[in-house]
């Protein structure tokens, strides 16, 4: 399988806190892209990013890439109840033009 | 940014039916759209890739008899799953994606749609 996996599988967390979840992957990539689902609806793209960037920045999250070990970490600061949902990881083959969705991530946010 | 629609958003059919669902971009020529099946608490898992005018390439392990897919024009693409049984009752999911980056677009932007719940009884 060229599914990716992510870390921790499940998350619960009190309102404020800051929230790290990983995935790691298996193949080359040509970007990286986290997304996020709320229970029986579609996704949401939160932010990309590419094979030769190392760490990107979008309002409270903070995406980072490692190439070299194949891996990357979603970090939610300050986060909110309404954070509550899974969020996954999808790479971007390289030479391909295929999404492989890592095995997800299930935050709870506390109020 | 673009948008994909499916349709029907949810559809309920008896074992042994088959059930058409439609991904359609609607602001964009899709040249490759994507289906993925998702089981509950699950991640998203491809099932195929489409390409406009060409046969559809299966995942590993995706029956290409049960899970017929069309992509006849650049903004359609079809999943009939054929003989439906309670096993195939999941959360259906396409993306469309154009790859040649016509219009400016990002080659590397994939759109999905909102998902197609599917509950075989």
């Amino acid at each position: 399988s060229q599914q990716g996996e992510e870390d921790p599988q499940a998350l619960s967390i009190q309102e404020g806190e800051n929230a790290t979840m990983n995935c790691s992957y298996k193949t080359s990539i040509n970007n990286l892209q986290w997304y996020r689902q709320n229970s029986g609806r579609g996704l949401v793209h939160l932010i990309l990013i590419r094979s030769n960037e190392r760490e990107k920045h979008s309002g409270r999250l903070r995406v980072t890439l490692d190439t070299s070990k194949k891996s990357s970490s979603l970090l939610i600061t300050a986060s909110r109840a309404a954070d509550t949902a899974s969020y996954f990881c999808a790479t971007d083959e390289l030479g391909g033009n295929q999404f492989y969705f890592g095995t997800g991530t299930s935050l709870t946010v506390i109020p | 940014g673009a948008v994909v629609s499916q349709h029907p958003s949810w559809v309920i059919c008896k074992s042994g039916t088959s059930v058409k669902i439609e991904c359609r971009s609607l602001d964009f020529q899709a040249t490759t759209m994507f289906w993925y099946r998702q089981f509950p608490k699950q991640s998203l898992m491809l099932m195929a890739t489409s390409n406009e005018g060409s046969k559809a390439t299966y995942e590993q392990g995706v029956e290409k008899d049960k899970f017929l897919i069309n992509h006849a024009s650049l903004t359609l693409s079809t999943l009939t799953v054929t003989s439906a049984h309670p096993e195939d009752s999941s959360f259906y999911i396409c993306s469309a994606r154009d790859i040649r980056g016509l219009a400016g677009r990002l080659r590397d932007e994939q759109f999905f749609g909102p998902g197609t719940r599917l509950t075989v009884l």
